[in-house]
């Protein structure tokens, strides 16, 4: 079991561009999720996969940003138009099948973002 | 919605001393999670305990246990014989089963244990 795994780990940008993130979940979790971290603040929901579908995104998602999860196996968060706003850690987490054992969240180690 | 409410932005202690963070949230669901994460200062976030909401019995792991009081929607950490090790950002979450597994998170607590 290797974790979940984020790529990169820092990613310092200039306003204006574009950024996209990695996230491979753990092999047998088919429930990836995202998560945005301001410093001092606890982790807010961004969007939800249940394999490929994409479930559910939260009203903080604006319309620069997209995610996709292609064959349901790895997931890609991208910001189009980087915002100095949009700096921040940015949280992948998965999690077994629903009615397994446990509704568990697993975390990886994010990817941190400075939009200079 | 729900919200989950962490009081005591920094707490310090003493190790092998006992401490206790806390946690109060707000729903209407009678069926939930509730989990404290640690935040170390390398930032990976590390599961420390989960309590089932239909459980009346308190999550214990190891040096860690939980007081949940579901009428008081209340649920604490207790860290016992705290170790230089435990010195993180603690998180209370919330979560429903039925929401998509989505959790909702307190703003944290720091803690720091002293030599």
């Amino acid at each position: 079991d290797t974790g979940v795994s984020q790529d990169p780990r820092h990613k310092i940008t200039k306003r204006g561009q574009n950024v996209t993130f990695r996230c491979d979940p753990i092999s047998e979790h088919n429930r990836l999720y995202w998560y945005r971290q301001t410093l001092g603040q606890g982790p807010e929901f961004l969007t939800y996969f249940q394999n490929e579908a994409q479930l559910e995104k939260s009203r903080l998602l604006s319309n620069r940003f997209s995610a996709e999860r292609p064959k349901g196996s790895f997931s890609t968060l991208e910001i189009q138009r980087t915002e100095q706003g949009d700096s921040a850690m940015y949280l992948c987490a998965s999690s077994p099948p629903p009615g397994t054992s446990t509704d568990t969240q697993y975390f990886g180690p994010g990817t941190r973002l400075t939009v200079l | 919605a729900q919200t989950v409410t962490q009081s005591q932005p920094e707490m310090s202690v003493q190790e092998a001393e006992t401490v206790t963070l806390s946690c109060t949230y707000d729903t209407s669901e009678s069926n939930y999670y509730l989990f404290w994460y640690k935040q170390p200062p390398s930032r990976q976030m590390i599961l420390v305990i989960r309590q089932e909401a239909y459980k009346q019995q308190n999550a214990t792991e190891n040096r860690f246990s939980v007081n949940f009081q579901k009428a008081a929607k209340s649920f604490s950490l207790k860290i016992s014989d705290s170790q230089l090790g435990d010195t993180a950002m603690y998180f209370c979450a919330f979560m429903k089963p039925t929401n998509a597994g989505k959790s909702t998170f307190g703003d944290g607590t720091t803690l720091t244990v002293k030599p």
